[in-house]
């Protein structure tokens, strides 16, 4: 069975501009997480969705946004793009929605804003 | 003050060495604990999970100490492949967030 898959693996981006990240979950996990890392750091959360609703949000501002489709598949979209936002975005996949299943991460996609 | 705490290393091992790593919590609501493990420029992947028990798998032990609101992590008899950054996780369900700390860098030298 495939993986967590995540699309682009690489981008860059100029401030200001906007992006949208994608991601696709293992075949049967209904739940899809976001996260921010940056280098030397742990993963940030910055959302969960299941079953097409977010059921939770980190401490991120709101030019974050996400949604999942009807095949659990799943979009981050970042505006108004800062410096600041240069990280490895993670997507990850579980089976239920909450924090005690494993969760199942992605190759992740390299942000740079220059 | 971090919400999850990890010394962030780098502990230099010698192979075949006994190595361990603690980590602290600030939420008392907390209520899963994980620790992940994270190679260089790679996704994390689940270590284990730890339980009010404790838990071993292999050369692995995890203990979680609710009352003090820390984690530990035992790696015993060290390998080479062992070599990675540890990640300290823990769940809060009322919000669905799980907390990461910073990781700790294990280096295992022959």
């Amino acid at each position: 069975d495939a993986g967590v898959t995540q699309s682009p693996t690489h981008l860059i981006k100029t401030r200001g501009q906007h992006v949208t990240l994608r991601c696709s979950p293992i075949s049967g996990h209904k739940s899809v997480s976001w996260y921010q890392q940056v280098l030397g750091q742990g993963p940030q959360f910055i959302f969960q969705y299941y079953e097409k609703e977010e059921r939770g949000r980190g401490n991120f501002p709101d030019r974050f946004s996400a949604r999942q489709f009807p095949n659990y598949s799943s979009e981050l979209n970042v505006n108004a793009l800062l410096l600041g936002d240069s990280a490895l975005y993670l997507c990850a996949s579980s089976r239920r929605q909450g924090v005690f299943d494993e969760q199942y991460f992605g190759p992740g996609t390299r942000l740079t804003v220059t | 003050r971090k919400e999850v705490e990890q010394d962030p290393g780098p502990f230099n091992v010698p192979e075949g060495a006994t190595v361990a790593f603690n980590c602290t919590y600030s939420n008392s609501a907390s209520q899963s604990f994980f620790w992940y493990r994270q190679d260089c420029r790679k996704e994390p992947k689940l270590l284990m999970s730890v339980y009010s028990s404790g838990n071993e798998d292999g050369r692995f032990t995890a203990q979680l100490n609710r009352a003090s609101q820390y984690i530990s992590l035992l790696i015993r008899d060290s390998k080479l492949s062992d070599s990675a950054t540890y990640l300290c996780v823990v769940g809060v369900d009322s919000n669905y967030q799980l907390i990461w700390g910073a990781g700790t860098k294990l280096i295992i030298k022959p």
